[in-house]
């Protein structure tokens, strides 16, 4: 079957860095892609990732490991605004998107 | 650019009654959208492949007579909840793809709240 697998939550600081991870394990691989989304809202693209290795973007990076099937996504330098679910998107061998659960992160002052 | 919208973002509506759900591509053509509904804390969950010109392909487990998708222009595609039963009630999303150089980027619309009571 196809599967992927991110943490339900996580909170960190203001101001901090912090690391979604997603694993995955899917019929075929045409690439990875990371949104954002919050509360209420559709969610928007953040990054796509089809190599191995980190694409940076300002404050966000996302890294990809195929031979792992495992990728993060690298929050720097948290804002408030940061606080939203993060949904981790792998496509498959017929182009479908088959989508995590979502990473709802939570950032304190 | 590619702006997609969605009318209405959110509708209540009695047991019993249809709701028709529009998803438009503002800036650009797509012969292709996608269906999504979403429950809560949940992932996005694709329902059904709407082309234009042609009949919608449902995925496994839509009832495509109770979900009704119209792609009449590439421009537009509409979803029709008949018969709504509460547990209809649901985040409703559509989307559209755009073509880019390695990848195809998925753009979406800004939801539809659907409470049927």
């Amino acid at each position: 079957g196809q599967n992927i697998d991110q943490p339900t939550e996580m909170t960190a600081t203001e101001g901090a860095i912090v690391q979604i991870n997603c694993t995955y394990q899917t019929s075929g691989f045409n690439g990875l892609f990371w949104y954002q989304q919050h509360a209420g809202e559709a969610p928007t693209f953040l990054s796509y990732n089809v190599l191995d290795g980190l694409e940076e973007k300002g404050r966000f990076s996302s890294f990809l490991s195929r031979s792992k099937g495992y990728s993060y996504l690298l929050l720097k330098e948290l804002q408030m605004k940061d606080s939203a679910s993060y949904l981790c998107a792998v496509q498959d061998s017929n182009y479908q998107l088959i989508w995590g659960a979502g990473t709802k992160l939570i950032i304190k002052p | 650019g590619a702006v997609v919208s969605q009318h209405p973002s959110r509708v209540i509506c009695k047991s019993g009654t249809s709701v028709k759900i529009e998803c438009r591509s503002l800036d650009f053509q797509a012969t292709t959208m996608f269906w999504y509904r979403q429950f809560p804390k949940k992932s996005l969950m694709l329902m059904a492949t709407s082309n234009e010109g042609s009949k919608a392909t449902y995925e496994q487990g839509v009832e495509k007579d109770k979900f009704l998708i119209n792609h009449a222009s590439l421009t537009l595609s509409t979803l029709t909840v008949t018969s709504a039963h509460p547990e209809d009630s649901s985040f409703y999303i559509c989307s559209a793809t755009v073509g880019r150089e390695d990848y195809n980027e998925q753009f979406f619309g800004p939801g539809t709240r659907l409470t049927v009571l």
